[in-house]
């Protein structure tokens, strides 16, 4: 079965720390598809990344960086010298290929907190 | 260029009674997906539409059913609301097939009293 984990409920940073988000993920096929996405206050969820399975280079898009690896099923997502804008929920979802359906499992997300 | 919009914003029901929740999508995406999200949790897929019919569904009882219009927008209805059914529900927009990234509105927060 499909599944995400983000052990991480809750995340207390000062502006300008370094924070890294966990994300663990379980699945049996081959070819998937991992994401990140931020919800502020608004409710709205944010896109923010999108890696396919066979992709395990790491990105980095100014502040935020990811790092996957495949062999620990694991798709990490760093903030650097975070600012109080930063504070939102953030959720690791997977999606597997069956068929083109873009269905989302979504982890249970982690809260970070960025005080100035 | 309009994202995704979603009506109304908040909505208070009670037992037993249906709700009927609205989504546009994105501007140029066919393809509308469904989430209910509680409280504390990460969304849960619901169900997806593209072409006017339901293509995938999560694992949620047949009180939960769909539609999508010719210009595809599409509406989340719900029968014989159980206090459980308190949630916000997310309506995302994407184009056609694949893994292509989800554009998702601000919800619908429903509460059941």
């Amino acid at each position: 079965a499909q599944k995400v984990t983000q052990a991480q409920t809750e995340i207390s940073v000062v502006e300008k720390e370094d924070v890294t988000l966990d994300c663990v993920y379980e699945t049996r096929d081959t070819t998937y598809y991992l994401f990140w996405y931020k919800q502020p206050p608004s409710g709205e969820l944010v896109f923010l990344i999108r890696r396919n399975s066979f992709d395990e280079q790491n990105e980095i898009s100014g502040r935020y960086s990811w790092n996957f690896q495949k062999s620990t099923s694991s798709f990490n997502f760093t903030i650097t010298a975070s600012q109080v804008v930063d504070s939102a929920v953030y959720f690791c979802a997977l999606s597997e290929w069956n068929g083109g359906y873009n269905k989302l499992i979504f982890g249970a997300g982690t809260r970070l907190a960025v005080h100035p | 260029d309009a994202g995704v919009t979603q009506s109304p914003t908040h909505l208070i029901k009670t037992r037993g009674q249906q709700v009927t929740l609205r989504c546009s999508p994105k501007s140029g995406h066919d393809t509308v997906s469904w989430y209910q999200q509680a409280l504390g949790q990460g969304p849960q897929f619901i169900f997806q539409y593209y072409e006017e019919e339901e293509r995938q569904r999560g694992n949620f009882p047949d009180r939960f059913s769909g539609h999508q219009f010719p210009n595809y927008s599409s509406e989340l209805n719900v029968n014989a609301l159980l206090l459980g059914d308190s949630a916000l529900y997310l309506c995302a927009s994407s184009s056609g097939q694949g893994n292509e990234k989800l554009f998702f509105g601000s919800g619908t927060q429903l509460s059941v009293l």
